[in-house]
């Protein structure tokens, strides 16, 4: 079946402007993640979604990130006034429950570049 | 703070060879340990590991968990210049956290 699709698979945009990244997971996963990662990197988690909920937002680096999920199932990390810093890919992941379960499957992620 | 180490943050070894990776953690209410392989973009699942002792196989990998020590390993037996890749290793608590991941070169 379909896996975890990520749009757009590259984006470079100019400093200041603002980015969407959309997240589709897998059909009937409950739960969704972002996760950046910077050049030579370790994953960075960002947020996590049970259903359109976000219990864990303590990843978001700053005010200027935010993320939503509508009808359980698509997702949009929005970043507002990007700055240089901001490049990294991002990525996201599902899972069919939560994080107890925690068997993540990973999308191809969305390299961004901020000039 | 929750914390996951991995070690050696990177390694190369000679086709043929067998390798061990590392993963201490210190998390609150430890749920569950996991194993990721990172080629290019995305990680893909290797292993979940949540009770001690207990080693998990899958081919020429294997993984064991000691909940007492507070860590994994992973090894990689007759290792192949296809198992280059950078191995993650996530801890699941009250927050999932990784560590920044072994880099494995396996020379032919």
């Amino acid at each position: 079946g379909a896996g975890v699709s990520q749009s757009p698979s590259n984006k470079v945009t100019e400093k200041g402007k603002d980015v969407e990244l959309r997240c589709d997971p897998i059909s009937g996963h409950t739960a969704l993640y972002w996760y950046r990662q910077s050049l030579g990197q370790g994953l960075e988690f960002l947020i996590y979604f049970q259903g359109n909920s976000a219990p864990d937002k303590s990843g978001l680096p700053s005010d200027r990130f935010s993320a939503e999920r509508t009808g359980g199932s698509v997702s949009t990390l929005t970043i507002q006034r990007t700055q240089q810093e901001d490049s990294a890919v991002y990525l996201c992941a599902s899972s069919p429950l939560g994080l107890e379960t925690s068997e993540q499957y990973f999308g191809p992620g969305t390299r961004l570049t901020v000039t | 703070e929750d914390k996951v180490v991995q070690s050696p943050l990177s390694l190369v070894v000679h086709e043929g060879d067998t390798v061990t990776l590392n993963c201490s953690y210190e998390v609150t209410n430890f749920r569950s340990l996991l194993w990721y392989k990172q080629e290019k973009k995305a990680p893909t699942f290797l292993f979940m590991l949540t009770s001690s002792g207990i080693e998990k196989k899958s081919g020429r990998l294997s993984s064991i968990l000691d909940k007492k020590e507070l860590f994994s390993i992973l090894n990689i037996t007759a290792t192949q210049t296809g198992d280059s890749a950078v191995y993650l290793c996530a801890v699941v608590g009250n927050k999932l956290v990784f560590g920044a991941g072994t880099i494995l070169r396996v020379k032919s």
